[in-house]
């Protein structure tokens, strides 16, 4: 049964870090794992989708990897905002029409 | 287009008693999901549907049914509220084929009392 788990659960940086944000999954046969932000009290917005022969994909100031082998996948956050703020999640789609949901990352940038 | 919206977006019960929450997409999608988001437990699917008039079971259907009599509208079903059923749910679609792209709704918020 694939587990999808989110380490830290909570983290605050100044303005202006780089961060990495870590997801581990249980069963390495992944079609493809995705990134999430969530903001209170809104619906998940994908990010990221890495496909599983995939290692890494990019958008803007974010960069996501992926390694099966490992079963690791992480978000990187370059040059963090406040607008950054969130809860990050991850998800990995594993089953048949089944993403597993990682608990998420919650984000605070200070100004 | 208004995506995934559903209907209500807060609502309280009391235990024993029973509720609807409609999800409603306007991208034709095949493909609809519902989900609940619980503190320190991620997301769960707890029923899906490939197509008008199917449904299937997720990872904690117990306590919840189902419908999908449109392709656009996907409904949940408490019959009998319980207090473990107090959670954020969240409705998802997505194209046939593309069950990793799946877009969300805002999410109801309901407690159980």
């Amino acid at each position: 049964k694939q587990e999808v788990t989110q380490i830290p659960a909570a983290l605050s940086v100044p303005e202006g870090e780089n961060l990495v944000l870590n997801c581990s999954f249980t069963d390495s046969a992944i079609y493809n794992l995705q990134w999430f932000r969530q903001d209170p009290g809104k619906g998940l917005t994908s990010l990221l989708l890495i496909q599983s022969s995939q290692r890494e994909q990019t958008s803007g100031r974010l960069n996501a990897s992926l390694d099966k082998s490992s079963g690791r996948s992480t978000l990187y956050i370059a040059a963090s905002q406040p607008g950054d703020s969130a809860t990050y999640l991850c998800a990995a789609l594993s089953g048949t029409y089944k993403y597993i949901f990682g608990t998420g990352t919650r984000l605070k940038v200070l100004a | 287009n208004a995506g995934v919206t559903q209907t209500p977006k807060f609502r309280v019960l009391k235990t024993g008693q029973s509720m609807t929450l409609l999800c409603a997409q306007d991208m034709n999608h095949e493909y609809m999901y519902w989900y609940r988001q619980d503190p320190g437990m991620g997301l769960r699917l707890i029923h899906y549907s490939v197509g008008e008039g199917t449904t299937a079971k997720g990872e904690v259907p117990d306590g919840y049914n189902v419908s999908r009599l449109k392709k656009q509208n996907f409904l949940l079903g408490l019959e009998s509220a319980a207090p473990s059923q107090t959670s954020v749910y969240f409705c998802a679609s997505s194209e046939a084929g593309k069950r990793y792209e799946q877009y969300f709704g805002p999410g109801t918020r309901l407690t159980v009392t």
